[in-house]
């Protein structure tokens, strides 16, 4: 099982429609959760951290269920710029200090 | 400004010949991290280094070294034992503390075996 699964998609959803990702993680050790955003041929940019009380930035807001051991995100009012790939990332707070990354959920945006 | 230089951004390597790629920061970060993407794939973590002069393995480290010689500097060298080497490849770094911790990018390298 991998360390952090995450649909690939894509997610292919009109503008204005809203969408939601989620990403599971196997170590309970995982302390820190990110969604990163990539666009192709690019580094990943910080989209927001996930914070255990949850945490909302403009359309986006992002969730941690602890128990279940999964992050989602959640994106609404989509818009045509909003079309990316989108990383979650764990990192484990033990003493390996590694960050992990999921293979991405492709989200596609249409007019 | 702080940040994380790699360079260089576009690399071409014969067949057969080992290859350096730079990482460079300036945010005074303990963890640094080398990852691999390969088309439409997510991010595989080659080697990461918690402290200077120390490293590990990640999940796909054959065919790849790493020193840590200085906290800034965390370079990459892929070598010719590394079989598919064509790839984009990303350096990150970030603190090893509780607080707000972000993960910082270099631009990437695209590195072509020809």
């Amino acid at each position: 099982r991998k360390e952090v699964e995450q649909d690939p998609g894509p997610f292919n959803v009109p503008e204005g429609a809203t969408v939601a990702f989620n990403c599971t993680y196997s170590n309970s050790a995982s302390q820190s959760f990110f969604w990163y955003r990539q666009d192709c041929r690019k580094e990943p940019k910080l989209l927001m951290s996930v914070y255990s009380s949850g945490n909302e930035d403009g359309r986006f807001t992002a969730q941690l269920n602890r128990a279940s051991q999964y992050i989602s995100l959640l994106i609404r009012d989509s818009k045509l710029s909003d079309s990316a790939t989108y990383l979650c990332v764990v990192n484990l707070m033990d003493s390996s200090y590694k960050l992990i990354f999921g293979s991405g959920t492709r989200l596609l945006v249409r007019p | 400004d702080g940040g994380i230089t790699q360079s260089p951004k576009y690399l071409f390597r014969k067949e057969g010949q080992n290859v350096t790629l730079s990482c460079e920061q300036n945010l005074n970060h303990d963890a640094m991290y080398w990852y691999r993407q390969d088309p439409g794939q997510g991010l595989r973590l080659i080697y990461y280094s918690q402290i200077v002069n120390d490293f590990q393995k990640g999940d796909i480290a054959e065919g790849y070294s790493v020193s840590r010689e200085k906290k800034e500097s965390f370079p990459l060298t892929v070598t010719s034992a590394q079989k598919n080497p064509t790839a984009f490849y990303l350096c990150a770094s970030c603190t090893r503390d509780t607080s707000g911790n972000t993960i910082y990018f270099g631009e990437g390298s695209w590195l072509t075996v020809v």
